[in-house]
Formats: C-alpha cells, structure tokens, sequence
C-alpha cells in the first residue's frame, strides 16, 4: 500500500516569495490532514480537511496560508507572501475516518527554509 | 486547551538498556494517545496507538502505558538497540472540540553502541 506522497521534500525560498506544497494522501482516506512543525516542536495542526469540505483551520494563518482539497484528493498548502517565521517542516497526513480509533499516517514532509 | 509535555528533551544510554520515556497530558478527556518516531529528515512512523479504554499495548519490544486519570503514558523500550535512536513523540486525540492531534515536543533518544 502506498503511503502519503508529498512534494516539493525541500525548499528554499526567499521572504515575501509564495511557496505550493502538494499532497496525495492513502487511497480511500477520506481525512486530511497538514501540520507545521517547527524545528525542536511537536507537530501543530494546520488544516483539516473531510473529503473536499474543511473541518477545522482554526491555527491556519489566513492572511498568508491557504490550502485547497477540490476533489477530495489530493491537496495543495499555499503560503504567500512568506515571512522568515515559517521556516519549518510542513507535514500532510491522512486517516480514513476523523474520529475514532484510526491511526493517522503521515508523509515524509516538506521542508521548507525562509532566507 | 490541551497541553502535552515529555521529559526528558533528550536520552542517551548505552546498547541493550531498557529505558522509558514520559509524556504527560492536562485535559484527561482524550480518545486515544499515540506514540510515534520521527528519523532525522524524515516523517512521522506511528508505533503505538492506545485507546482510552486501554491500559497499555505491545509491539515487539516496545510496551505504551496509559493512565488516563493521572494524565500520563510511558512509553517502554526493552533491550535498546542503536537503531532505535529517533525522535519519539506522542500525541493525544481529545474526546470533543478538534478531532486532530496535540503533540509533545518529542524526546530524542540517541542509543550509543
């Protein structure tokens, strides 16, 4: 079985350019999920997605984040302008269900450096 | 909000130890916990997960507790071996609210042959 795909792994960008990330999630996982993690942290979650519909982007920085899920696949995270504070992993996962006693697998990461 | 803490930040022990790791959590209504490793330049490997109604599971020589009411779990390694040296994270999956995860901020464990 495939895992969670994602690309570009690595990044280095200026501040104030835009930066895509792109996510293909385990067949059939209807859940996705991107987390940031910043170097010495735990992950922290970004957006949540159920099929192509948004559960929760609470800690979504919206002035300079966005993410998109349209068929309910694959998904992009977009940042721009980029600030050097976002230098980080950003990490896509997926679950089959959102609750419940499923685990949730993750990709490898994007890691993405502001200079 | 949930909070979760592990202590220690860093480990090392030498070759064929046993050794536990903590995580700690503030807010006792969590659905499950999970353990996970994370390689250097690599995602995250889930090795245990822990329903609420559990006490603890087993994978190999890896043993995860889980004591719901006092807000702790350990995470047991029997007979250490060098490539066990990852980051180790655990992470909660509260009762209500968001249906994501809440991590610590990982224990780094360095196994020296």
């Amino acid at each position: 079985e495939a895992g969670v795909a994602q690309s570009p792994r690595y990044k280095i960008i200026e501040k104030r350019q835009s930066v895509a990330f792109w996510c293909n999630p385990i067949s059939g996982h209807a859940t996705l999920y991107w987390y940031q993690q910043i170097l010495g942290q735990g992950p922290k979650l970004l957006i949540q997605f159920q099929n192509n519909g948004v559960v929760d982007d609470s800690q979504l920085p919206k002035d300079r984040f966005s993410a998109e899920r349209l068929k309910g696949v694959d998904s992009t995270l977009k940042i721009q302008p980029a600030k050097l504070e976002d230098s980080a992993v950003y990490l896509c996962a997926s679950s089959s269900q959102p609750i419940g006693g499923n685990t949730i697998y993750f990709g490898e990461g994007s890691w993405l450096t502001v200079v | 909000k949930q909070e979760v803490t592990q202590i220690p930040a860093a480990l090392s022990v030498p070759e064929g130890e046993n050794l536990v790791l903590n995580c700690s959590f503030t807010d006792s209504a969590i659905y499950n916990l999970q353990w996970f490793r994370q390689d250097p330049g690599k995602g995250l490997t889930s090795l245990l997960l822990i329903q609420s109604s559990q006490r603890e599971q087993t994978s190999g020589r890896l043993n995860a507790s889980l004591d719901k009411s006092s807000g702790r779990s350990t995470l047991y390694i029997a007979a250490s071996q060098p490539g066990d040296s990852a980051t180790y994270l655990c992470a909660v999956r509260p009762q209500t609210g968001a249906n994501n995860l809440f991590f610590g901020t990982g224990t780094r464990l360095t196994v020296i042959p």
